[in-house]
């Protein structure tokens, strides 16, 4: 089996900071992806990437940088944190078939 | 519009009792997969599932691909199934489109 590892699981900043969020996992999974979850608003998705170094914009991308330079980890930057934002951060791969999707334990933003 | 529905929203159960929950997509599909999400976030697959019917335990679920709905039923309901079942599919564009999911609550 694998894992999905993302770091930190909790993650404090001030307003207008560049905040950093990283996955790794051990799957050898092509496809990786970034969702935001907001309460009430279900997962929305802010890029993914099919292979290394391939980065393609979700729904939610503005706001957003994201990097695969590693087929194992993909990161992605809030470049600048909202005032009193506050969501969970959730990395996932899967095969380039999307037979199965697995997902990390999350990132839980707040800006204060 | 939300292209996914999911339904009831949330739902209160005794301990004991079944359950029956429905995803309906407004777009074609190639799969659908079930997550259990818990009360602390972390998100669990408990189904993949592009046609057809799966059993897991006390876990069934049931995908009519042609008509774009898949549902998951819960068996004898415990305390400790309590939180959120999201339903997700992947279409030809290969986005997945989620959900915005069933809370469910179960009381003893």
């Amino acid at each position: 089996g694998g894992i999905i590892t993302q770091t930190p699981k909790f993650l404090i900043g001030q307003e207008g900071q560049k905040l950093t969020l990283k996955c790794q996992q051990n799957f050898n999974h092509d496809t990786m992806y970034w969702y935001r979850q907001d309460s009430g608003k279900g997962l929305r998705l802010i890029y993914y990437s099919i292979t290394e170094n391939d980065l393609q914009k979700g729904d939610l991308s503005e706001g957003y940088d994201a990097s695969r330079e590693k087929k194992s980890s993909f990161s992605l930057t809030v470049t600048s944190a909202q005032k009193n934002e506050m969501a969970v951060f959730l990395c996932a791969s899967s095969t380039i078939s999307n037979e199965r999707l697995f997902f990390g334990h999350g990132t839980k933003l707040s800006v204060l | 519009g939300q292209q996914v529905q999911q339904s009831p929203a949330s739902l209160v159960l005794q301990e004991g009792e079944n359950a029956e929950l429905q995803c309906n997509f407004s777009t074609s599909l190639n799969s659908m997969q079930w997550f259990y999400q818990r009360p602390e976030g972390s998100l669990v697959s408990l189904f993949y599932n592009p046609s057809g019917t799966k059993q897991s335990g006390r876990l069934t679920s049931t995908t009519v691909i042609k008509e774009r709905r898949s549902s998951l039923h819960i068996s004898s309901s415990q305390i400790t199934d309590s939180g959120t079942y999201l339903c997700e599919g992947t279409g030809n564009t290969r986005k997945l489109i989620f959900g915005l999911g069933t809370t469910l609550q179960v009381q003893p």
